[in-house]
């Protein structure tokens, strides 16, 4: 039972370049999630899905888009990356109506933007 | 949106010594979770507790759903438990709002 996976770990873009960070759980978890993470902010919301082919925007979701097209799967794409997108970035998943066990997280990709 | 505030922001304990870490919340919610990022940035999930009170070796955690607070125990601190704690919940809309982290520094 691997989790939640994001890959890469870490990205250096140059600004104006596209990427897409992958995210992927094996738990069946109807909801899932990207959060971007920066120095005194906490986590902010980028975008969510509540389940395969339903996404939404969250708090900060400017530059970013995403897709639902299995259950398993949640990327998070950068058309045209700039250096205020330089932060480090969680994807997590959940149940949607059982949430006994809470969410869990990624280990994290770390991007910079130069 | 939930607001959500932790306090203090900043935390530094003798190991040993034991501390308690609050976080307010303004609205009803459906889930409350506490969660330790530790030096390596990986966040671990310490405690699911919409309400109630839990216990897991020398952390406990309480919810008070009602007045909108919950507080986190560290006991006999050690300098692995260093990190920053984070209070995150989640209201009727299945968002998770997080608190913007409490940095606990246990010295030796």
């Amino acid at each position: 039972n691997a989790g939640v996976t994001q890959t890469p770990k870490f990205q250096v873009l140059k600004t104006g370049q596209s990427m897409t960070l992958q995210c992927a759980q094996d738990m069946n978890h109807e909801y899932m999630s990207w959060y971007r993470q920066d120095p005194g902010m906490g986590l902010r919301l980028i975008h969510y899905s509540v389940g395969a082919g339903i996404t939404d925007q969250g708090e900060v979701p400017n530059g970013y888009n995403v897709s639902r097209s299995t259950t398993e799967d949640f990327p998070l794409r950068l058309l045209s990356a700039a250096p205020s997108q330089t932060s480090v970035y969680f994807c997590a998943s959940s149940y949607t109506h059982n949430k006994k066990y809470g969410y869990t997280f990624g280990s994290g990709t770390r991007l910079t933007v130069v | 949106g939930i607001q959500v505030e932790q306090s203090p922001p900043d935390l530094i304990l003798q190991e040993g010594a034991n501390s308690t870490l609050r976080c307010n919340f303004s609205d009803s919610v459906n889930n409350l979770q506490w969660f330790h990022q530790n030096p390596w940035g990986q966040l671990i999930n310490l405690f699911y507790i919409p309400s109630g009170t839990k216990q897991n070796g020398r952390l406990s955690a309480t919810t008070v759903a009602t007045e909108r607070y919950s507080l986190l125990y560290i006991s006999s601190s050690q300098t692995t438990d260093s990190g920053v704690y984070f209070c995150a919940v989640t209201g009727a809309n299945s968002k998770l709002t997080f608190g913007k982290g409490i940095t606990l520094s246990v010295r030796p």
